[in-house]
């Protein structure tokens, strides 16, 4: 079954430690994004790939980190300077072109202990 | 103002009863129009897709542009309890790299 896999479901983070949250895809998409969700807000957008090697900031990068060595990966690290890192994230692929559709992973619950 | 504003709701209706959702936009640039659904602690998927003004429907579901009002709607007749979820509205502005803007979501119950 092709489709976007992020793990853990769950993850939990001590202050002042880096958690890295996991994003894998077998749908041979060249496009990869991290989004947060917090409850009431829209999906806002951290980085995304369009391509193996290259990564850009979205809208509220600071805090967070990502690599891009593989097509099929994206992790996301959520550094000890996101100082409000509790939210739902979710990563998402797309084939690269303009105004395609994004296709989504089940979410990681990220808190803070 | 946010770009794109979305009522959270929550809404609540009874079993078969038609549902309508609605998202008002400010930038007149945006030309794509997404529906997503989103279950509780699941990842949204798309329900519809639309470009420029006008209707689509796919089953129970017509998404409607009005792009002259800056307004969209997804309409759901025969509601079902299996449909009570969180309704996302998205957009872009087509061209360059696939940047949605995305609403709060709406939240909808149905119940038997």
């Amino acid at each position: 079954d092709g489709g976007i896999t992020q793990s853990p479901k769950y993850l939990f983070r001590k202050e002042g430690q880096n958690v890295t949250l996991s994003c894998e895809q077998n749908l041979n998409h060249d496009a990869m994004y991290w989004y947060r969700q917090d409850p009431g807000q829209g999906l806002r957008l951290i980085y995304y790939s369009q391509i193996v090697n290259d990564f850009q900031k979205g809208d509220i990068a600071e805090g967070y980190s990502v690599s891009r060595e593989k097509k099929e990966s994206f992790p996301l690290t959520v550094t000890s300077a996101q100082k409000n890192p509790t939210a739902f994230y979710l990563c998402a692929s797309s084939r690269g072109l303009p105004n395609e559709k994004l296709f989504f992973g089940s979410g990681t619950q990220l808190s803070v202990l | 103002q946010k770009e794109v504003e979305q009522d959270p709701g929550p809404l609540s209706v009874p079993e078969g009863a038609i549902v309508s959702l609605n998202c008002t936009y400010s930038n007149s640039a945006f030309q794509y129009f997404m529906w997503y659904r989103q279950y509780s602690r699941k990842g949204p998927e798309l329900l519809m897709y639309t470009y420029s003004s006008g209707n689509k429907e796919d089953g129970r579901f017509t998404a409607q542009v009005d792009k002259s009002s800056k307004y969209i709607s997804l309409f759901i007749r025969d509601s079902q309890p299996s449909d009570s979820a969180t309704y996302l509205c998205a957009m872009n502005k087509g061209g360059g790299y696939n940047k949605l803007i995305f609403g709060a979501g709406t939240r909808l119950a149905v119940h038997p």
